[in-house]
């Protein structure tokens, strides 16, 4: 099975308030991970990742964090706006038998935006 | 900056039929990668190229899936035969040689009737 898994499949929120997206992993070897939203019809598109020497990374208006002791990750978008409504995917970037990395994606959580 | 450029966007095929799908990459990416995203999950790695090689497609179904990447550059992925199962959006994705970030196409959709 996968070893990236996400808690909740939807979450709706008020515009301006803040959005918790979590993620769980089962790999304590995993060490590279990387959020990504995807808008119907588009392709992923990167947000923000993190390495496992890191507890926490800061982006523009983004905010992931790792807690290694339990396999989890969360993203946290402040002041959400309608634009971020979307699908967000953690995804694990491991390297593999190939000695090459490669990404394992979970399943997904919806964000709706409520205006 | 182009993106990564897909085509078609859109396909509907019977089951049994055969399908191919063309990515171009974004310039001077050299690793191209293709997806399978089935509706409602997280897309799946398909095959990876660096230039023209495989560097790994452990993860396709080689009895009906091929992929090539001739002149290291351009990609097609093809489906022959197809099943129905085999409904989804077929992404593709690029990154420079060795870089983390991948840029992904807006996809295929493919739904076999």
């Amino acid at each position: 099975g996968e070893s990236v898994g996400l808690h909740l499949p939807t979450l709706s929120v008020q515009e301006g308030d803040n959005s918790i997206i979590n993620c769980a992993y089962s790999n304590s070897a995993s060490d590279y991970f990387i959020w990504y939203k995807q808008e119907s019809g588009k392709g992923p598109q990167f947000i923000i990742d993190i390495r496992s020497n890191m507890d926490k990374r800061q982006g523009q208006r983004v905010t992931v964090l790792l807690n290694k002791t339990v396999k989890h990750l969360s993203l946290q978008i402040a002041a959400t706006q309608p634009g971020d409504s979307a699908v967000y995917f953690c995804a694990e970037n491991m390297r593999r038998d190939t000695g090459r990395r490669a990404l394992t994606f979970g399943s997904g959580t919806r964000l709706q935006v409520q205006p | 900056e182009a993106g990564v450029a897909q085509s078609p966007r859109y396909k509907i095929i019977e089951k049994r039929q055969s399908v191919a799908f063309w990515c171009n990459p974004i310039s001077g990416h050299a690793t191209l990668y293709w997806y399978q995203q089935i509706l409602g999950q997280g897309p799946k790695l398909l095959i990876q190229f660096q230039n023209n090689g495989v560097v790994d497609d452990s993860q396709l179904p080689k009895d009906r899936f091929s992929a090539e990447r001739l002149k290291g550059v351009d990609s097609t992925l093809k489906i022959q035969p197809a099943k129905l199962e085999d409904s989804a959006v077929y992404l593709c994705a690029s990154s420079f040689q060795g870089a983390d970030e991948q840029f992904f196409g807006p996809g295929t959709r493919l739904t076999v009737l």
